[in-house]
């Protein structure tokens, strides 16, 4: 079946752009996840959806970083005013539930590569 | 808070023999544990996970992990280690407590089988 998909796979910006990066997750998963991987630093939490909740934007580095998620489904990331420390790796993840008693592994996509010159 | 330690950057494992890929944790409650590989430019694939229950748990392509309250550990294990096995390991932790839906994620381990 379909797994979590992000586009681009590949993106190069210049210093002070403006970035949109999307994800598709799988059908039915009600709760998304936006991370940052830079080498050697692990994943960094950025945002959070769950259903129609409000977001967990608790891991947002910056007010130039802000996502959203519409009908539920697709989410897009977006980084204004692009930095060259925002370079990195930037996964997306979905997952059945959020409900409590259960406990649901993410399922990954391949994960958007910035280089910002 | 919740945190997740893992000490060693590399294992370096000779095909064949039996590996071991180190996890800490640091939570308030009790843990929701995870495990997940990574290969080259790939995302994340979700091995193994531990909620309650038996200590030991297994997972996919013959991995297991047992969690260790005393030692506030989720060890990642294989018997018999492949050439293919060698990716990046992350282990990941969710405290019960505080109703975060939110896993807190280890900087990775790159495991390296050699033939």
């Amino acid at each position: 079946g379909a797994g979590v998909s992000q586009s681009p796979s590949n993106k190069v910006t210049e210093k002070g752009k403006d970035v949109e990066l999307r994800c598709d997750p799988i059908s039915g998963h009600t709760a998304l996840y936006w991370y940052r991987q830079s080498l050697g630093q692990g994943l960094e939490f950025l945002i959070y959806f769950q259903g129609n909740s409000a977001p967990d934007k608790s891991g947002l580095p910056s007010d130039r970083f802000s996502a959203e998620r519409t009908g539920g489904s697709v989410s897009t990331l977006t980084i204004q005013r692009t930095q060259q420390e925002d370079s990195a790796v930037y996964l997306c993840a979905s997952s059945l539930g959020g409900t409590s008693g259960t406990v649901y592994e993410q399922y990954f996509g391949p994960g958007t590569r910035l280089t910002v010159t | 808070a919740q945190s997740v330690a893992q000490p060693e950057d590399q294992v370096n494992v000779a095909e064949g023999n039996p590996l071991t890929v180190k996890c800490t944790y640091s939570v308030s409650g009790n843990p929701y544990l995870f495990w997940y590989v990574q290969y080259p430019n790939r995302g994340l694939q979700f091995l193994l996970k531990y909620i309650t229950g038996d200590n030991l748990v297994k997972g996919s392509y013959g991995f297991e992990a047992e969690f260790n309250k005393s030692q506030t550990s989720f060890h990642l294990k294989k018997p018999s280690a492949l050439v293919s096995d060698s990716a990046l390991y992350f282990c990941a932790v969710r405290d019960r407590a505080g109703g975060s839906y939110i896993p807190t994620f280890g900087r990775g381990t790159s495991l390296i089988v050699h033939p």
